[in-house]
C-alpha cells in the first residue's frame, strides 16, 4: 500500500538555525498537510496545501514557517529561525480530497532544538 | 470552530475485556469523523472514518465506532482487547473532504494480561 514518507526521522538543530523537513506524499494525492505534536500535547494543525498554494493555516504557522512543493513529488516545511518551543514531532499527511479518502500520515520527524 | 473532547487520557483494560474510548465533538456543519491509532515511534494510522454514510462504522483490527448526532459522540469500541491494542488513540473531526483535521487530546490504552 502506498505510504507517506518523511525524512529525516530525527533532526537536531541549534536555536536560530534554519531547518527543512521533507515529505513525499502519496503520488496521486492532491491535498498536503503539516501537523505537529509537542511532547505530551495534542496533534495540532499547521498548514494545508492544494493546487500549489496554501489553502489554510493556523495561528501557529507564522512568518517563520513556509511550505513548498518544489518538484511535484516532495513537500517541504521550512522553519527559518528555530526556537526552543519548535521542538516537537512534525507529521506530514496527504489525501485525495474525496469524502472516502482520509488523510494518510507519515511516521513523523522528531525535531529537537538545542 | 470545531473541537474534539476525548474523555480519559489513560484507559487500562484487561486482555479480552471490552475497550471503550469516548469522543465528543462540536461542529457547525455535519462532520467527518475519524479515529487514528499511534503506536510508539510511529505515525498516525487510520482505524476508521465516518463520512455521512452508515452511522455504525467498522474499521481495522476489530474496532468499530457509532456516530450519534443527538449526543455529538463518536465512541470507539472493541469487544475483546488484545495486547497489541496498547497504543494511543486519537479522535479527529473535519468539516469537509480536504479540510484540516482537529484532534482530541488522545487516549493512551494499556492492556493488562
Amino acid at each position: 500500500e502506498p505510504e507517506v514518507t518523511q525524512t529525516p526521522s530525527h533532526q537536531v538543530t541549534q536555536m536560530g538555525q534554519e531547518v527543512i523537513l521533507r515529505c513525499v506524499p502519496i503520488s496521486n494525492h492532491l491535498y498536503f498537510y503539516w501537523y505537529r505534536q509537542i511532547l505530551g500535547q495534542k496533534v495540532e494543525f499547521l498548514v494545508s496545501f492544494y493546487n500549489n498554494e496554501i489553502s489554510e493555516k493556523s495561528e501557529i504557522f507564522d512568518d517563520q514557517f513556509s511550505v513548498e512543493r518544489p518538484d511535484g513529488s516532495n513537500f517541504t516545511l521550512k522553519i527559518r529561525s528555530t526556537k526552543l518551543e519548535d521542538s516537537a514531532m512534525y507529521f506530514c499527511a496527504s489525501s485525495g480530497g474525496q469524502p472516502n479518502q482520509p488523510q494518510h500520515f507519515g511516521d513523523g520527524t522528531r525535531l529537537s532544538i538545542l | 470552530a470545531q473541537s474534539v473532547t476525548q474523555l480519559g487520557s489513560h484507559v487500562s483494560v484487561s486482555e479480552g475485556a471490552l475497550v471503550l474510548l469516548r469522543c465528543n465533538y462540536s461542529s457547525s456543519v455535519p462532520p467527518y469523523l475519524f479515529w487514528y491509532v499511534q503506536y510508539p515511534n510511529q505515525g498516525l494510522q487510520l482505524l476508521l472514518k465516518y463520512t455521512s454514510a452508515a452511522t455504525l462504522v467498522k474499521g481495522i483490527n476489530g474496532f468499530e465506532a457509532e456516530f450519534k448526532k443527538s449526543e455529538t459522540s463518536f465512541h470507539l469500541t472493541k469487544p475483546s482487547a488484545h495486547m497489541s491494542d496498547a497504543a494511543e488513540y486519537f479522535c479527529a473531526v473535519s468539516k469537509a473532504a480536504g479540510n484540516k483535521l482537529t484532534f482530541g487530546g488522545g487516549t493512551r490504552v494499556l492492556v493488562k494480561p
